[in-house]
């Protein structure tokens, strides 16, 4: 059961705009930055978005993320085939002595 | 260009121990802080440690806490894992990671290794 709620799976079709959620609380997302990442099949996982809704340098204006009290989206636009993986949320939780969490993953399929 | 490389796992025995390791280059390692993260087989991703840029603040999830203990080596460029009393539930690839800053805990894991697959199993 991970600290971060995600769906297990979303779907779009080429071209269409998807929205991946992430679902905390007041010790995570509510107080601090969120983070998504890409996992490609068969790869490491690569940094999507930074702090809520920065992109890091090479990342496409496609993708965008979003905060709201203690829940954030992942927004994918103009979508591709190659946007097809798993998408990871996580936050700094600031319980017990402070810690990392992830979201489950969702696995986005491109049909 | 900037690179992680894990290496060190392998199959071991319950309560055994198993040291990874991580090399670094590309960048000026004693400036960030680093990270374990870890993914069980078809699973998702788990932080496992993290350490400060001078080995000053560090910190554990607590499903490793007492048994794993990371480390670095700024000189070496390296970062470590030693992984003691080894549970089946610990079987994952472990990823070593970068964190964009210099304090485990102010910022996450800009870029990350290929992993090293830790199997524990008797």
């Amino acid at each position: 059961q991970s600290v971060l709620t995600q769906p297990p799976s979303a779907s779009g079709t080429p071209g269409q705009r998807v929205t991946i959620s992430c679902s905390g609380s007041s010790s995570n997302i509510g107080s601090n930055y969120v983070y998504w990442y890409q996992q490609l099949p068969g790869t490491a996982p690569k940094l999507l978005i930074y702090r809520n809704n920065q992109r890091p340098s090479g990342v496409p204006d496609r993708f965008s993320g979003s905060k709201s009290g203690t829940s954030a989206s992942l927004a994918i636009s103009g979508l591709r085939s190659e946007d097809e993986a798993d998408y990871y949320c996580a936050a700094w939780d600031d319980s017990l002595s402070g810690h990392w969490v992830f979201g489950g993953g969702t696995k986005l399929t491109v049909l | 260009e900037v690179q992680l490389v894990e290496s060190g796992g392998g199959l071991v025995q319950p309560g055994r121990s198993l040291r990874l390791s991580c090399a670094a280059s590309g960048f000026t390692f004693d400036d960030y802080a680093m990270h374990w993260v870890r993914q069980a087989p078809g699973k998702g991703l788990e932080w496992v440690s993290g350490i400060s840029w001078n080995s000053g603040s560090i910190g554990y999830a607590d499903s490793v806490k007492g048994r794993f203990t990371i480390s670095r080596d700024n000189a070496k460029n390296s970062l470590y894992l030693q992984m003691n009393s080894l549970r089946a539930e610990d079987t994952a690839l472990y990823y070593c990671a970068k964190d964009p800053s210099g304090d485990y805990g102010d910022d996450a894991f800009d870029i990350w290794g290929q992993g090293t697959m830790v199997t524990v199993s008797s």
